[in-house]
């Protein structure tokens, strides 16, 4: 069964570096999200992407984060500027296409830890 | 955004028993998955279900949209079927999750 990969499974940063979280999304999937999850809460929306370009976004993504298809496989998030609070698990999902029938298949997540 | 509401939120479980999940939502939908986070944070698809009834070996699961729950059986546990259990809703263009139950099943 085709995987959304995500790596790394684990990253540590110091508060204030630059982190960019790496995923690869099922090859004929058109549509990529990103979703966090703070230790012990709800897996929350973070944005969608779609033909090159946000879709929509969460209160949580700020200006501090951003994300890219930098080639036709690879979808990344970026972290300008990490702070403790921005220690989660990150879970990449992509789906074939749009509208609300469609199902996610996530990634295994990358386990943040800002220090 | 949709409510998402599961219980119990936490379940102890000896090893071969079965247990029944619950995860209400607030609105109308036409995606509902329901994942496995293990303990290391993985999370698992376990199955899109929408409406009707699907099974997976142990689990299985049955979505009555029009009444707003979903249910999902896991029968004869093993301590490998610990972690957290998650439903997710799909509203528009994003999934909006429960706060899970979290399975314990002990030897």
């Amino acid at each position: 069964e085709p995987e959304v990969t995500q790596t790394p499974s684990h990253q540590v940063t110091q508060m204030g570096q630059e982190v960019i979280l790496r995923c690869v999304p099922i090859s004929n999937h058109l549509y990529f999200y990103w979703y966090r999850q703070i230790l012990g809460q709800k897996v929350e929306f973070l944005v969608s992407f779609y033909n090159n370009e946000i879709s929509e976004k969460s209160e949580i993504f700020d200006d501090q984060f951003s994300v890219e298809r930098p080639d036709g496989s690879n979808f990344t998030l970026k972290i300008r500027s990490t702070k403790l609070e921005d220690s989660a698990m990150y879970f990449c999902a992509s789906s074939e296409a749009g509208g609300e029938y469609y199902g996610y298949t996530f990634g295994s997540g990358t386990r943040l830890t800002v220090v | 955004g949709i409510q998402v509401e599961q219980s119990p939120p936490d379940l102890i479980l000896q090893e071969g028993a079965n247990s029944t999940l619950r995860c209400n939502f607030s609105d109308s939908v036409n995606n509902l998955q329901w994942f496995h986070q293990n303990p290391w944070g993985q999370l698992i698809n376990l199955f899109y279900i929408p409406s009707g009834t699907k099974q997976n070996g142990r689990l299985s699961a049955t979505t009555v949209a029009t009444e707003r729950y979903s249910l999902l059986y896991i029968s004869s546990s093993q301590t490998t079927d610990s972690g957290v259990y998650f439903c997710a809703v799909k509203g528009g263009n994003q999934f909006y999750f429960g706060t899970g139950t979290s399975l314990t099943v002990i030897p």
